[in-house]
């Protein structure tokens, strides 16, 4: 079965650029997406088809995708992005997710 | 604004069935896929698998396989995530998700059920 492994956690001072990896065999040949997620809260989208935002997700979040990483970079972090981050592609018929990402902002 | 509505927390003893529920609304029910994804407390999210409500289309991740059954009804919008019976390792959240219509992300997320299942 595919898997996505991505680091466990992810430290970064405020203001500074906070960037999480994704790895897969071939992941660049997919699609990724990033959910962000907070303690007690359901994962909300921040970045879908590898470098695209939905609407009200700022700026500060982006995407790449190429070979078998993709990487979710947050430039300017604030205090207020400290979640779970989690990557997730499309394999064949099922989703698949990375394992997460805690990203600390101190 | 498209919303998941789930049903409320359980709390069940190990070998009870049951059945939660997440309802679709403000969009067209039988044109997106919806699955259900498992969070352990302190874990990460698990893809169970999902369902194609227009022609009832279900797959399943293998390690859900046999464990679960996903279903929907679309004369009220809703899909089920049913377990004939429980195990206290089915303690979790489950969310229900609905994916975008190129099917490659979740779009649209449930608030979750909390399972509880100890006797």
């Amino acid at each position: 079965s595919y898997e996505l492994t991505q680091p466990p956690s992810v430290s970064v001072s405020p203001g500074q650029t906070a960037s999480i990896t994704c790895s897969g065999d071939k992941l660049g040949d997919k699609y990724a997406s990033w959910y962000q997620q907070k303690p007690g809260q359901s994962p909300v989208l921040v970045i879908y088809q590898d470098n695209k935002r939905p609407s009200g997700i700022p700026e500060r979040f982006s995407g790449s995708n190429s070979g078998n990483t993709a990487t979710l970079t947050i430039s300017g972090t604030q205090a207020l992005d400290e979640a779970d981050y989690y990557c997730q592609a499309r394999d064949s018929t099922t989703i698949v997710f990375g394992g997460g990402t805690q990203l600390t902002v101190l | 604004e498209v919303q998941l509505v789930q049903s409320g927390a359980e709390v069940k003893k190990p070998g009870e069935s049951l059945k939660i529920s997440c309802q679709g609304s403000r969009y067209s029910f039988t044109s997106h896929w919806i699955g259900w994804v498992r969070q352990k407390p302190g874990k990460g999210l698990e893809w169970m698998g999902i369902t194609y409500p227009d022609d009832s289309d279900t797959r399943y991740t293998p390690s859900f396989k046999g464990q679960v059954t996903i279903s929907a009804d679309n004369s009220i919008n809703t899909a089920y995530l049913h377990w004939s019976s429980l195990r206290a390792s089915d303690t979790a959240i489950y969310y229900c998700a609905r994916l975008a219509e190129t099917d490659t992300y979740i779009d649209v997320w449930g608030k979750g059920t909390t399972v509880t299942v100890s006797s």
